[in-house]
């Protein structure tokens, strides 16, 4: 069964700083994707980010980071020069291929969530 | 603004009723979910539709039921109600029911059960 591990719960910066969100997970597919969403104090969770297991390539938008490493069934994000309006719950979610090419479902599995609080 | 559209935003009822959440799925998305979101269970997966037909089940209670209609909105209907139902209800859409296929959220019904 899928499993996606957010050891952080709670994580306090102070604005400009940068952090890390750590993302471990588990999976017995070799075809999997893995997801980032933000869920800011209004409720909404926004997609930021989708990585396939056959691309380890790092991926850079903006302030944003990524960091997928296979060898450690790690997906981690980094949020450089952190920002008030970053404050928010942050989750990493899973999703497997299985096996079938007829698009099963596409279920996500989320981690528990890191809450980012930057403070001025 | 994911384009999926959650009606109503917030519904306070009591123990032992039933409610109906509604949602409109993104334009061109033929795939729904509904997921909860509490303290205790986190983000739960409960149900997916796939133009009109279900196509995968998760932690959903049979108190709980869904479908989809023609018109692609999807409704779940939860019905005697616990405490324990208080959560917030979210739906999802995607283009296709494919696992890279990302889900775009709509902005919840917060469920209250007194």
């Amino acid at each position: 069964a899928q499993k996606v591990t957010q050891a952080q719960t709670e994580i306090s910066v102070v604005e400009k700083e940068d952090v890390t969100l750590d993302c471990v997970y588990e999976t017995r597919d070799t075809t999997y994707y893995l997801f980032w969403y933000k869920q800011p104090p209004s409720g909404e969770l926004v997609f930021l980010i989708r990585r396939n297991s056959f691309d380890e390539q790092n991926e850079i938008s903006g302030r944003y980071s990524w960091n997928f490493q296979k060898s450690t069934s790690s997906f981690n994000f980094t949020i450089t020069a952190s920002q008030v309006v970053d404050s928010a719950v942050y989750f990493c979610a899973l999703s497997e291929k299985g096996g079938s090419n007829t698009g099963t479902a596409s279920k996500l599995t989320f981690g528990t969530g890191t809450r980012l609080q930057v403070t001025l | 603004d994911s384009g999926v559209t959650q009606t109503p935003k917030h519904l306070i009822t009591a123990t032992g009723q039933r409610v109906t959440l509604r949602c409109s799925p993104r334009s061109g998305d033929l795939s729904v979910y509904w997921y909860q979101q509490s303290l205790d269970q986190g983000l739960q997966f409960l149900i997916q539709y796939y133009n009109g037909e279900e196509r995968a089940k998760g932690n959903i209670l049979e108190r709980f039921s869904a479908q989809q209609f023609p018109d692609l909105h999807s409704e779940l209907n939860l019905s005697s109600l616990e405490l324990g139902d208080s959560a917030l209800y979210f739906c999802a859409s995607s283009v296709a029911p494919r696992a890279n296929s990302p889900l775009h959220f709509g902005n919840g019904t917060r469920l209250t059960v007194t």
